[in-house]
């Protein structure tokens, strides 16, 4: 089955520690994303890569960073730097970044900060 | 810059009642308009999209039209169901940029009881 797929589903990081999300898709799209979701704030992007080798930071990549290495992988790196870590990270993945194309989207990954 | 503003939930209706989500946005030019569905501890779902005016998107009985005149796109259900419960974000991705992210709204969060 194609889709994209994210580990771990649940994450628990120290203050100072940094850790890596995975996000991989097997639907052979182009474009991938990482957003954050905070309650009661929808969705903000994070990082976006229209394809391998190349990334562009979005809205609130600060303290973030990110790699795309292979065309199915694109793993975010939440730093030491990063003030508030806590959320919902979702990763999402569209055949180009065209407006009528449609993102899919990963089941997240919830970080929690003891 | 561009936005979307949904009416703020929590919505609670009655099984079989009659659903109106409104969704409003600001863009330039003429975006493609998409409305998601998370449902509890998951990722989202494209629910439907719409990427030109007049256009109708539908599914599992839920439609929405996108008016350009009026610079909406309201979410519609005849009849919901309890496993309708959710959260229901509206989104929009506007074309020419190098973006290519979704601007999402702050989600509408819809209980419905037996």
């Amino acid at each position: 089955d194609g889709g994209i797929t994210q580990s771990p589903k649940y994450l628990f990081r120290k203050e100072g520690q940094n850790v890596t999300l995975s996000c991989e898709q097997n639907l052979n799209h182009d474009a991938m994303y990482w957003y954050r979701q905070d309650p009661g704030q929808g969705l903000r992007l994070i990082y976006y890569s229209q394809i391998v080798n190349d990334f562009q930071k979005g809205d609130i990549a600060e303290g973030y960073s990110v790699s795309r290495e292979k065309k199915e992988s694109f793993p975010l790196t939440v730093t030491s730097a990063q003030k508030n870590p806590t959320a919902f990270y979702l990763c999402a993945s569209s055949l180009r970044t065209d407006s009528y194309n449609e993102q899919f989207f990963g089941p997240g990954t919830r970080l929690t900060v003891l | 810059g561009d936005s979307v503003t949904q009416m703020e939930g929590p919505v609670t209706l009655s099984e079989e009642a009659f659903l109106t989500i409104n969704c409003t946005y600001t863009a330039t030019g003429y975006p493609s308009l998409f409305w998601y569905v998370q449902y509890p501890g998951e990722g989202l779902q494209l629910l439907l999209k719409a990427t030109k005016a007049d256009d109708k998107g539908s599914n599992k009985g839920f439609e929405a039209t996108y008016r350009k005149e009026t610079t909406s796109f309201h979410l519609e259900k005849g009849s919901v169901q309890v496993s309708d419960s959710a959260v229901y974000f509206c989104a929009l991705r506007t074309p020419g940029g190098s973006q290519g992210n979704l601007i999402f709204g702050k989600g509408t969060k819809l209980s419905v009881k037996p």
